[in-house]
């Protein structure tokens, strides 16, 4: 049972360049959210999705999208990578109620 | 909105020595609260929750209580260990669905457990 996983693990993309980070999992889960991590700053949440077909904004949506074509699938997408997307991004899920489990973390670094 | 506060760290200890690591929050709701703890280069892993209040979360030898009085969910080890080390966050999730059972977390604290 893999949980969450994220691709790639590493990147390193240069200012205006775009790439998709990819999200997924197999337990069924309704619940997907995108965060990032940056040092003291905690997790913040970029976007979530309630369900297959669904988006939402989170607290630091500008300069992502999102997109859940299929339930065990969340990919987070950035068109044109600014420095201050760099940070290490951390895909979750969760049945309502229970727990979230997190992805190992995708870290960003834009040149 | 809802928020969380923890205390700042570096912590570091001795081994077997105690751990406290302060959270508080704020929410317009009743939460559940959790934490989670992230070992260098990994991702977040749940260590333990609670979700109604007196509720006691206990896990590994850490402990928190929820106290709805004082919107607090300390957590507590009594004798921490080398592989203690990590970095440490408090956070709360509506129970409703009202708010898509979105984590809220705090800045997190890292402990390193020193021999």
């Amino acid at each position: 049972n893999a949980g969450v996983t994220q691709t790639p693990k590493f990147r390193v993309l240069k200012t205006g360049q775009s790439m998709t980070l990819l999200c997924a999992q197999d337990m069924n889960h309704e619940y997907m959210y995108w965060y990032r991590q940056d040092p003291g700053m905690g997790l913040r949440l970029i976007h979530y999705s309630v369900g297959e077909g669904t988006t939402a904004k989170g607290e630091v949506p500008d300069g992502y999208n999102v997109s859940r074509l299929k339930k065990q699938n969340f990919l987070l997408g950035l068109e044109s990578a600014a420095p201050s997307q760099t940070s290490v991004y951390f895909c979750a899920s969760r049945a309502a109620g229970f727990e979230a489990f997190f992805g190992q973390g995708t870290r960003l670094t834009v040149v | 909105g809802d928020s969380v506060t923890q205390m700042e760290g570096p912590v570091t200890l001795s081994e077997e020595a105690f751990l406290t690591i302060n959270c508080t929050y704020t929410a317009t709701g009743y939460p559940s609260l959790f934490w989670y703890v992230q070992y260098p280069g990994e991702g977040l892993q749940l260590l333990l929750k609670a979700t109604k209040a007196d509720d006691k979360g206990s896990n590994k030898g850490f402990e928190a209580t929820y106290r709805k009085e004082t919107t607090s969910f300390h957590l507590e080890k009594g004798s921490v260990q080398v592989s203690d080390s990590a970095v440490y966050f408090c956070a709360l999730s509506d129970r409703s669905g009202a708010g898509s059972y979105q984590l809220t977390f705090g800045k997190g604290t890292k402990l390193s457990v020193i021999p």
